[in-house]
């Protein structure tokens, strides 16, 4: 079974330019999630869609991210204008349903993005 | 509402044991254990649910203790391959998961 997918796998950028990074889930998972690791941490959940649908998008900083799922398959998230403690990685993960809390959740390589 | 882990390092000789613990200050509903080795995605562990139980898998297992909010994961006779960055994440009800900051396992011969 292929895993989840995610491109590109390093970014770099300058402050104030835009970057998007795709992510193509583990096929048949009904939920999607984008989490930003920064250095150190562990990582924040960014969004959840369900199917196509957003299902938490309280920690996604509206003014600069979106991020979309047309067609309830692949996704992409976006940063526009990037800062630079925007610096992390950005991974997204897949589970099979919908029961949150109960659902093991399979995460893609990660997008390292630098913002210089 | 983020879980406090600790230590937040520890290192082992292959062999030995360790325990890695996870706190939170609020009820929780379940608890997500993850392994993420440097520059890898964060891999799957095991979930334990509230109700006090405990899991198991070949050398690793976990308990959860609903009453004081924490959980344990339990690495006994540590091999090499166990090195690597743990992490809980907690749900508190049918609610995303929040991560630890991290344990920072690291083996050697």
């Amino acid at each position: 079974e292929a895993g989840v997918a995610q491109s590109p796998r390093y970014k770099i950028i300058e402050k104030r330019q835009s970057v998007a990074f795709w992510c193509n889930p583990i096929s048949g998972h009904a939920t999607l999630y984008w989490y930003q690791q920064i250095l150190g941490q562990g990582p924040k959940l960014l969004i959840q869609f369900q199917n196509n649908g957003v299902v938490d998008d309280s920690q996604l900083p509206k003014d600069r991210f979106s991020a979309e799922r047309l067609k309830g398959v692949d996704s992409t998230l976006k940063i526009q204008p990037a800062k630079l403690e925007d610096s992390a990685v950005y991974l997204c993960a897949s589970s099979l349903g919908a029961r949150g809390s109960q659902e093991t959740q399979y995460f893609g390589p990660g997008t390292r993005l630098l913002v210089l | 509402q983020q879980p406090v882990q600790s230590p937040q390092a520890v290192i082992l000789r292959e062999g030995e044991d360790a325990v890695i613990n996870c706190s939170s200050s609020k009820a929780l509903y379940s608890v997500h254990w993850y392994r993420q080795k440097h520059g890898e995605a964060p891999v799957f562990l095991m979930i334990l649910l509230k109700g006090g139980e405990q899991k198991g898998h070949e050398k690793i297992s976990a308990s959860f203790n609903e009453k004081k909010q924490q959980s344990s994961l339990y690495l006994t006779a540590s091999q090499l391959s166990y090195s690597g960055t743990y992490f809980c994440g907690t749900t508190f009800g049918a609610n995303n998961l929040f991560f630890g900051t991290g344990t920072r396992l690291t083996v050697i011969p």
